[in-house]
C-alpha cells in the first residue's frame, strides 16, 4: 500500500495570509504529484501539478516537490474566503500503472 | 476545455434496483475512470479504463459492473447494492494512464434504500 500523508488540518488562516499544506509519501518511485481541491459536496477539481523537483507557481497557488525527502506542499498566497475547502494531495507511479494515491486531505478555513 | 460530464447527479435506488451511472468526456483521453468518495475520506479507485480495454480493478464486488462502450463513453451498471454503498461516485479521465493529470466530473450522489 503506497502512503500519501496529509496533516488533516484543520488549518485555519486569515484572509491575505499564506496558507501552506504539506503533504509526505513513502513510494520513492513516485513520479507524478497532484494537488486537488474540494469543496463540501462537490468533485475534486486539478489545481496543481508537479513532475520535477523545486517550485511551480500558477497565480496565487505555489507547488514545491522535494523527492529527496519524499515531500510536496503547496502555497497559497493572499488566501481568500473562497479557498476554503479541503485539499486533496495526490502521486502517480508507473510502477503502479497510474493509479492515483491521495492522502486524506487538509481541511482549510480562510476567515475574514 | 477540461469538462467530464456525469449523469444523473443524483440518485434513489433500492436494493433489487437496477441503474447505470454515466460518463462522458470529449478530451480525447484514453484513460477513464472511476472512483467512489465517502463522507470524510478520500477518492477510492475503483477501475480504470485504458484504450477501451479494464486495465485494473480494485477487487471490486460484482453488483459494480463497468462497460467502456467508446473512448468517450463510460458507464457503471449498478445491482442488488447495499445501504453502504451508498456514497459520491465519481468519474474521472486523463490523457492516458500513466503519470498525467486527471480531471475529475461533478459526480452522482448515490443513496441506496
Amino acid at each position: 500500500q503506497k502512503e500519501v500523508e496529509q496533516n488533516s488540518g484543520p488549518l485555519s488562516v486569515p484572509e491575505g495570509a499564506i496558507a501552506s499544506l504539506n503533504c509526505t509519501y513513502s513510494d520513492r518511485g513516485s513520479q507524478s504529484f497532484f494537488w486537488y481541491r474540494q469543496y463540501s459536496g462537490k468533485s475534486p477539481e486539478l489545481i496543481m501539478f508537479i513532475y520535477s523537483n523545486g517550485d511551480k507557481e500558477d497565480g496565487r497557488f505555489t507547488a514545491q516537490l522535494n523527492k529527496a525527502s519524499q515531500y510536496v506542499s503547496l502555497l497559497i498566497r493572499d488566501s481568500q474566503p473562497s479557498d476554503s475547502a479541503t485539499y486533496l494531495c495526490a502521486v502517480k507511479s508507473r510502477s503502479t500503472l497510474g493509479r492515483l494515491y491521495f492522502g486524506r486531505g487538509t481541511q482549510l478555513t480562510v476567515w475574514p | 476545455d477540461t469538462e467530464v460530464t456525469q449523469t444523473p447527479k443524483h440518485l434513489v435506488m433500492g436494493m433489487t434496483n437496477k441503474k447505470s451511472l454515466k460518463c462522458e468526456q470529449h478530451m480525447g483521453h484514453r484513460a477513464m475512470y472511476w472512483y467512489k468518495q465517502k463522507a470524510k475520506k478520500p477518492p477510492e479507485l475503483m477501475f480504470v479504463y485504458s484504450y477501451e480495454k479494464l486495465s485494473i480493478n480494485e477487487s471490486v464486488p460484482s453488483r459494480f459492473s463497468p462497460e467502456c462502450p467508446n473512448s468517450s463513453l463510460l458507464n457503471l451498471h449498478l445491482h442488488a447494492l447495499q445501504p453502504e454503498d451508498s456514497a459520491l461516485y465519481l468519474c474521472a479521465s486523463s490523457q492516458d494512464s500513466m503519470l498525467v493529470e486527471a480531471f475529475f466530473g461533478q459526480g452522482t450522489r448515490l443513496t441506496v434504500v
